[in-house]
């Protein structure tokens, strides 16, 4: 079964602009959670998704969004882009969650100029 | 606010020792835990889970020990080996939201 897997892999942007990222989730996962790494600020949740439903929510700006299609694929959005938003951003997947074992892909690596 | 954290951020030993990294979490309402182990240019990879109506649970080479009467989790690798060479990190999860809160992470060398 193939595991999580995240588009693209790598990105630059400059300040100012928006960014899409893609994830998909392992085969009959309905859960996609985001996740921000940062070396300052660790791992830090974004947001999760169940059935299209945004269900939790972490702590960060209204820059950041998401969503989740009928199929369980998920894209996050940052506006208006920030150098403090140079992170790797990791989506995970479980099968219904609340709680769940999650299986991170290997992330988006986000670089802002 | 919500926290997990670590009390060693890097941990050397030799291969063959057996390793311990040790976690602190804060949130009582927390019933789930999970180790992953991250390496470089990876995302973090599933190592062992535990919920808290257990104390222990063993996986291969690895055990997780869990003691919520001072919200400590740890956990054990026996015969450490070269591979094992990454950024550990312990989570749990509330008991009522599927969202992860990581501890800060700590980084085990293994040396020959």
């Amino acid at each position: 079964k193939a595991g999580v897997t995240q588009t693209p892999r790598y990105l630059i942007k400059t300040r100012g602009q928006q960014v899409t990222l893609s994830c998909s989730p392992i085969s009959g996962h309905r859960s996609v959670s985001w996740y921000q790494q940062t070396p300052g600020q660790g791992l830090q949740f974004l947001f999760e998704y169940f059935s299209e439903t945004q269900r939790n929510k972490g702590n960060f700006p209204g820059r950041f969004s998401g969503r989740q299609f009928s199929n369980s694929r998920s894209e996050m959005n940052v506006s208006t882009l920030e150098l403090g938003d140079s992170a790797l951003y990791l989506c995970a997947s479980s099968l219904q969650g609340d709680p769940d074992t999650q299986y991170f892909g290997p992330g988006t690596r986000l670089t802002v100029l | 606010g919500e926290s997990v954290g670590l009390h060693l951020p890097t941990l050397s030993v030799q291969e063959g020792d057996n390793s311990i990294i040790n976690c602190a979490y804060s949130n009582s309402a927390s019933d789930y835990f999970i180790w992953y182990k991250q390496e470089s240019g990876k995302g973090p990879q599933f190592i062992i889970d535990i919920r808290s109506n257990m104390d222990k649970r063993q996986g291969q080479r690895v055990t997780v020990l869990l003691n919520k009467t001072v919200k400590h989790l740890s956990l054990q690798i026996a015969a450490t080996q070269p591979g094992d060479s990454a950024v550990y990190f312990c989570a749990e999860t509330p008991s009522y939201t599927d969202k992860l809160i990581f501890g800060t992470g700590t980084r085990l060398q293994v040396f020959p």
